[in-house]
């Protein structure tokens, strides 16, 4: 299947650093990636949609100034937590489609633990 | 925002014996996915059914889909020590986000 790669996997930064996680599709192109967000013992949260050469839509209570996305190129997405604090502390995980064959399931990266102190 | 509840959210077995989740959906869907998380990692795609499929079968995988009901089980047989992480439903149009279920964490014992 389709690889997606993210980095870093884990992540440790002080209270007010920003800190930018990327998500690339490795052997296919992807228009659109999606970030998720993971508490402990919890499901997914879908933060926002990627979209390559255009603003990311994002969903309902994320604040798309807190949370920069960038999505450059067909194959990479990138997510840049601004100014974090310990509250934005959690599982960051991205995924595609794709389009080539797979058109509905979602191919995931390995995610990044972040730890703002 | 979720797409439903999974249940049990969490579920003990012995290795060998079969392990059943259930997942309970809100709106009309085009299919319905599940997947696989081990502690720690990203999710791996685990087999998809469609909504005008009422079983589905990959491997020790069976799935079975009630579009009356909203409500689809993934059912894992011979469970083995191996196949302990969580798992989620999933739905979702083409080229969309998919929603997540609660998810049911499985702990398979050697």
């Amino acid at each position: 299947g389709a690889v997606v790669s993210q980095h870093p996997s884990w992540v440790i930064c002080k209270s007010g650093t920003s800190v930018k996680i990327e998500c690339r599709s490795l052997d296919f192109q992807a228009t659109t990636m999606f970030w998720y967000r993971q508490f402990p013992k919890q499901s997914l949260m879908l933060m926002a949609t990627s979209n390559e050469g255009s603003k990311a839509t994002y969903e309902q209570g994320v604040e798309k100034d807190k949370f920069l996305i960038n999505h450059a190129s067909l194959t990479l997405s990138t997510l840049t937590v601004t100014s974090a604090h310990p509250e934005d502390s959690s599982f960051y995980i991205c995924s595609a489609r794709d389009q080539r064959t797979e058109n509905e399931k979602l191919f995931f990266g390995s995610g990044t633990q972040l730890s703002v102190l | 925002s979720q797409q439903g509840e999974e249940d049990p959210q969490a579920l003990s077995i012995q290795e060998g014996e079969n392990a059943t989740m259930n997942c309970s959906y809100k709106t009309s869907i085009n299919n319905l996915q599940w997947y696989r998380q081990n502690s720690g990692r990203g999710l791996v795609h685990l087999i998809l059914i469609r909504s005008n499929e009422r079983e589905k079968h990959s491997g020790r995988l069976r799935v079975t889909l009630d579009t009356s009901k909203k409500s689809s089980s993934l059912l894992i047989t011979a469970s083995r020590a191996a196949d302990t992480a969580s798992y989620f439903c999933a739905t979702g149009q083409a080229g969309t986000a998919l929603i997540f279920g609660k998810g049911t964490t499985l702990s398979v014992s050697s």
